[in-house]
């Protein structure tokens, strides 16, 4: 069945970096954008950027240009996102989120999410 | 910037009607969805292109929109329904996703 599996949770320290895992199977990973999505502890989802596995291009919030990575491995059918320079209003759970096209670019399969805790 | 504005709480007796709202949508959008959240699980999608139910969604669950409010419908509410919703909209001229700020629905 399709499936995200995110990597475990992460404690990093302020301005450090932290990259989350994103692993899929079930479906054509080539055949779906990856999104990214983060929910800080007791507050709403907001929408990072998105990843084309098959292409390698990709978009993102205003927000987060310039401090995140989003890159992927076709071989392990696998996304990433890499977030720079942690501030502690990073912390958060950080979701992926596979992009159904035909879904009017909804949002049909999710990770169980990974928390990022920043603290010195 | 775009904002989806949405009540932060509403409260429904079991087997009522829960109606909640998203203002701020694009006159004529239909890249309107919805998701469930229950606390420490992942969302999930409920109703995608305004009125579309993906499977396994019960028919209870409903989407429509007027103006520049989408709006989700909930029927015969059952506590199971207690959750965090959010809209969400893609903005396909700048290529960008947003959310709304959500609506906790708790049931009485």
């Amino acid at each position: 069945q399709e499936q995200l599996v995110q990597s475990g949770a992460a404690v990093k320290k302020p301005g450090a970096s932290v990259k989350v895992s994103c692993k899929t199977s079930g479906f054509t990973f080539t055949g779906f954008q990856i999104h990214w999505v983060r929910q800080a502890p007791g507050q709403g989802l907001e929408w990072m950027g998105w990843i084309n596995p098959n292409s390698g291009g990709t978009n993102s919030a205003e927000k987060f240009r310039g401090r995140v990575t989003m890159t992927r491995d076709t071989s392990t059918t696998t996304a990433y996102m890499e977030l720079h320079r942690l501030i502690s209003d990073d912390a958060a759970v950080y979701y992926c989120a596979r992009n159904r096209h035909d879904y009017g670019q909804a949002f049909d399969v999710w990770g169980q999410g990974t928390m990022v805790t920043v603290s010195s | 910037s775009y904002v989806l504005t949405q009540p932060p709480s509403l409260s429904v007796a079991p087997g009522k009607t829960a109606r909640i709202s998203c203002g701020g949508i694009t006159f004529g959008s239909k890249t309107v969805h919805w998701y469930q959240q229950k606390p420490g699980q992942a969302p999930v999608l409920v109703i995608y292109y305004e009125t579309a139910r993906p499977s396994g969604i019960p028919e209870r669950f409903s989407g429509s929109s007027s103006g520049n409010t989408a709006t989700l419908t909930i029927t015969r509410v059952e506590a199971g329904d207690e959750a965090d919703y959010f809209c969400q909209v893609w903005l396909d001229g700048s290529d960008l996703w947003v959310f709304g700020g959500g609506t906790k629905l708790t049931v009485l």
